[in-house]
């Protein structure tokens, strides 16, 4: 599976949009983006997923560069709940296959 | 909406005692994990488990972890003879609801904090 990069630490105003990018420039053409976050040491919780589009759900937004070597995570109002680490994850879909997760983005979000 | 149950959520033992931690995957998925975190670290697989085998595992579970779905509904993680390195926070996960397809989708529970004296 491809590394990711992604920023230590990042913060946000309370309301605002938080972006979170991840770099993945090793990426092959079968492997998925997917963000996984964790609050205060509960379990990892999925977020969304995508290959090339870009997708949206209740939670988020994802873009994914043409090129698809990076993403961002988008938060579009990001509330004080959604402080957590935040983990940028590339796979190739294997039903049943494990997620590795790297040491991803501490943000805060501050009022 | 449905969630993976983790009891207890605390355990602390004696060094060299044998601890079982349990969960109760999401009914209807088909795969099940087993994943831990040490105080300050990242999240770290141990092992998948399916069709009443393990399908994976890492160098980090070795002859002393052993998994077991034990019926229709549990599934557990032993260590035989807990050491001091054992204590972290251990996490299961389920994912794949039978017949469909979800991507990928894991469901972690809230974890259990072992402590090892």
């Amino acid at each position: 599976d491809a590394k990711t990069t992604q920023p230590p630490s990042m913060d946000c105003a309370e309301g605002r949009a938080a972006n979170l990018p991840c770099n993945h420039s090793t990426i092959s053409g079968n492997e998925y983006v997917y963000w996984y976050r964790q609050i205060h040491s509960q379990g990892p919780q999925y977020i969304i997923h995508g290959l090339k589009n870009n997708e949206t759900n209740e939670m988020a937004s994802l873009i994914i560069t043409e090129d698809r070597k990076s993403s961002t995570l988008i938060l579009p109002h990001a509330t004080l709940r959604d402080t957590a680490v935040y983990y940028c994850i590339v796979r190739v879909y294997n039903q049943g296959g494990k997620l590795i997760f790297g040491q991803g983005t501490e943000l805060s979000v501050k009022p | 909406e449905p969630e993976v149950t983790q009891t207890p959520s605390h355990q602390v033992t004696q060094m060299g005692q044998e601890v079982i931690l349990r969960c109760v995957p999401i009914s209807n998925h088909l795969y099940f994990y087993w994943y831990r975190q040490i105080l300050g670290q990242k999240v770290e697989f141990l092992v998948s488990f399916y069709n009443n085998e393990i399908s994976e595992k890492s160098e980090i579970f070795d002859d002393q972890f052993s998994v077991e779905r034990p019926d229709g509904s549990n599934f557990t993680l032993k260590i035989r003879s807990t050491k001091l390195e054992d204590s972290a926070m251990y996490f299961c996960a389920s994912s794949e609801e039978a017949g469909k397809t979800t991507n990928e989708k894991l469901f972690f529970g809230s974890g259990t904090q072992l402590s090892v004296l």
